[in-house]
């Protein structure tokens, strides 16, 4: 059972560089989110997908981009790193978008530098 | 409008003791509410929800939760700590119960002392 898989675990990026988080799920849920979690302000959504093919922002969308070509896969595109950017970034699915049950990855920390 | 206060950043216990975990919620309508939990280094994991059922709310690993609208409240319990207990907990509201519509309270780490 490997739930929800996050790769890589840590990164380091120098402030401009892209880089991709990969999330994977094999529990055919329809909804995928991204979030990011900073110190003492709990979790912020990034952007979520209610099935392939559909996404949408979340709160803090800036700086990010997502696509979702299948059920099972939901990446997170960081389009030129910024050192406001240095979070832990959790990827989180559900079964349907009307339940707040969610399943986390296990985290990605990523430091700009 | 949706928002959630954890009134306690850092809670420390001996192992044994009762745990008790404050939550306040505000919300336009009749919420749902969410216990996480976060082990060190671990993604957060579902300890129970309220979804306007009955108030008093069993989760796994002994802990509870009761949903108390006139306080607008949604305390965390555990009768007595483990050490296994040690861990960031999340209270979580939604005014419409979806997944993308969650607001995290900022967090309370619990420290399990020996």
């Amino acid at each position: 059972n490997a739930g929800v898989t996050q790769t890589p675990k840590f990164q380091v990026l120098k402030t401009g560089q892209s880089m991709t988080l990969q999330c994977a799920q094999d529990m055919n849920h329809e909804y995928m989110s991204w979030y990011r979690q900073d110190p003492g302000m709990g979790l912020r959504l990034i952007h979520y997908s209610v099935g392939a093919g559909i996404t949408d922002q979340g709160e803090v969308p800036n700086g990010y981009n997502v696509s979702r070509s299948t059920t099972e896969d939901f990446p997170l595109r960081l389009l030129s790193a910024a050192p406001s950017q240095t979070s832990v970034y959790f990827c989180a699915s559900s079964r349907r978008l009307d339940t707040g049950e969610l399943f986390f990855g296990e985290g990605s920390r990523l430091t700009v530098l | 409008a949706q928002s959630v206060t954890q009134l306690d950043s850092h809670v420390s216990v001996s192992e044994g003791t009762p745990v008790l975990l404050r939550c306040n919620y505000s919300s336009s309508y009749s919420p749902s509410l969410f216990w996480y939990v976060q082990h060190p280094n671990k993604g957060l994991q579902l300890l129970l929800k309220y979804t306007s059922a009955a108030t008093l709310v069993k989760g796994i690993n002994g802990f509870e939760a009761e949903f108390k609208k006139s306080e607008t409240s949604f305390h965390l319990t555990k009768p007595s700590a483990h050490m296994s207990d040690a861990a960031e907990y999340f209270c979580v509201v939604s005014d419409s119960g979806s997944a993308r519509q969650l607001t995290f309270g900022s967090g309370t780490q619990l420290t399990v002392l020996p």
